[in-house]
């Protein structure tokens, strides 16, 4: 019974480099949403996966964000081009249904030089 | 969040003293609100959560109340303990509110 997990856990990068942040959710979690949390603000969401259904992408702040999950497991958030204010703390998070508990993963601390 | 707003922002309460946080949502159709603490440099977890079905719930010396007619629940912390300092948020859908930071003075 591991919880969600993310990786890296930290990542900094330069300015205009393409980053690829990874969640593996809990076994059998259909949903799975990613989150923007920067330095003392609150989750901003940003995607959320259902299943096989089109994923909800109506948080995504630009098109140089990205995401896609393969069935119920692993899930991927691509940001392109990365710049500066891409910076904060990346939370993914899965539940066994909509409208269940939410259960995160440590997050990935992104840094852009 | 986009269809949550919660209040206060900020609340500083004395040891022993109870606080209450607030929440109000706008989709009439929503069934289910929970709450979630976040201590300093974690991850969010859940705390309390309550369904439409029901108007209160308690667990130990939290409580979360939901008044569906006016589109409101709130988050009651009775016998607040230095510990109980963290940044609390509620949710609606997969929208959070934007966070009560409370802090319990020893």
């Amino acid at each position: 019974g591991a919880g969600v997990s993310q990786s890296p856990s930290n990542k900094v990068t330069e300015k205009g480099k393409d980053v690829e942040l990874r969640c593996d959710p809990i076994s059998g979690h259909t949903a799975l949403y990613w989150y923007r949390q920067r330095l003392g603000q609150g989750l901003e969401f940003l995607i959320y996966f259902q299943g096989n259904s089109a994923p909800d992408k109506s948080g995504l702040p630009s098109d140089r964000f990205s995401a896609e999950r393969t069935g119920e497991s692993v899930s991927t958030l691509t940001i392109q081009r990365t710049q500066q204010e891409d910076s904060a703390v990346y939370l993914c998070a899965s539940s066994q249904l909509f409208n269940s508990p939410l259960h995160f993963g440590n997050g990935t601390r992104l840094t852009v030089t | 969040g986009e269809n949550v707003e919660q209040h206060p922002s900020t609340l500083s309460v004395q040891e022993g003293d109870s606080a209450v946080i607030k929440c109000t949502y706008s989709d009439s159709a929503s069934n289910y609100f929970p709450w979630y603490k976040q201590e300093l440099g974690k991850r969010p977890q859940l705390i309390i959560d309550i369904r439409s079905n029901v108007g209160e719930k308690k667990d130990q010396r939290i409580a979360v109340t939901l008044n569906k007619t006016a589109k409101h629940f709130s988050l009651h912390i009775t016998e607040t303990q230095p510990e109980d300092s963290a940044v609390y948020f509620c949710a609606n859908k997969f929208y959070f509110g934007s966070g009560t930071k409370l802090n319990v003075k020893p």
